[in-house]
């Protein structure tokens, strides 16, 4: 089955301890990014990756890292969370950038205490 | 910066009480315009994409228009089974996607 997985589901952590939060799709995609979703702001792009080892900030990353070492695999890292960092967070893959149909992860919440 | 405004932030149908939601939105070169449906707990499910103005999409009870500023996911005759928030995002020349807050609709039997 086509799809993109998140872990984990749920995440509660306090400040300052650094947390990864993997993704993983098996649909050969190239292109995958992270978002997080708040409310009343929508899904906000965080980090996105073209290809193998190509990353570029996306209109929030200040916080994160993020790093694509194999095709199938971009995690998302926390080095030192903040509690602004408490938010809803989903990782999307697509074929390409600019294809249409984006395949969106079930979400990890996130609480920094 | 391109901008997405979704109205109104929620919706309370009768089954069978059609309706439209509306997404207004600037952005520099529209490549697609998209809605997803994203349903409590879960990622975003993709619906349509519109490219021009004046192009329409179907797809059950749901349909989707876009104009120059502004598109309209229509819901005919809904079903409890369409409550869930939806999503509008548009994309823009640098191929970027920016999402509006979403309209949650519920649709009570």
């Amino acid at each position: 089955e086509a799809q993109v997985t998140q872990n984990p589901r749920y995440l509660i952590t306090v400040t300052g301890k650094k947390l990864t939060v993997t993704c993983s799709q098996n649909m050969n995609h190239e292109y995958m990014s992270w978002y997080r979703q708040d409310p009343g702001l929508g899904l906000r792009q965080i980090y996105y990756s073209m290809n193998v080892e190509a990353t570029d900030k996306g209109d929030v990353p200040e916080g994160y890292k993020v790093s694509r070492k194999e095709k199938r695999n971009f995690p998302l890292i926390l080095e030192s969370p903040s509690p602004n960092q408490t938010s809803l967070y989903f990782c999307a893959s697509s074929l390409y950038q600019g294809k249409e149909t984006q395949y969106f992860g079930p979400g990890t919440r996130l609480l920094v205490l | 910066e391109d901008q997405v405004t979704q109205s109104p932030e929620a919706l309370r149908l009768q089954e069978g009480e059609s309706s439209s939601l509306n997404c207004s939105y600037t952005v520099s070169g529209l490549r697609g315009l998209f809605w997803y449906r994203q349903d409590p707990g879960k990622g975003p499910e993709f619906l349509f994409t519109l490219y021009s103005a004046g192009e329409e999409k179907e797809k059950e009870r749901l349909k989707a228009t876009l104009t120059k500023k502004e598109s309209f996911l229509h819901i005919t005759a809904p079903k409890p089974e369409d409550s869930a928030t939806y999503l509008c995002a548009v994309q823009g020349s640098d191929y970027k996607l920016s999402f509006g807050a979403g309209t949650t609709v519920t649709v009570r039997a």
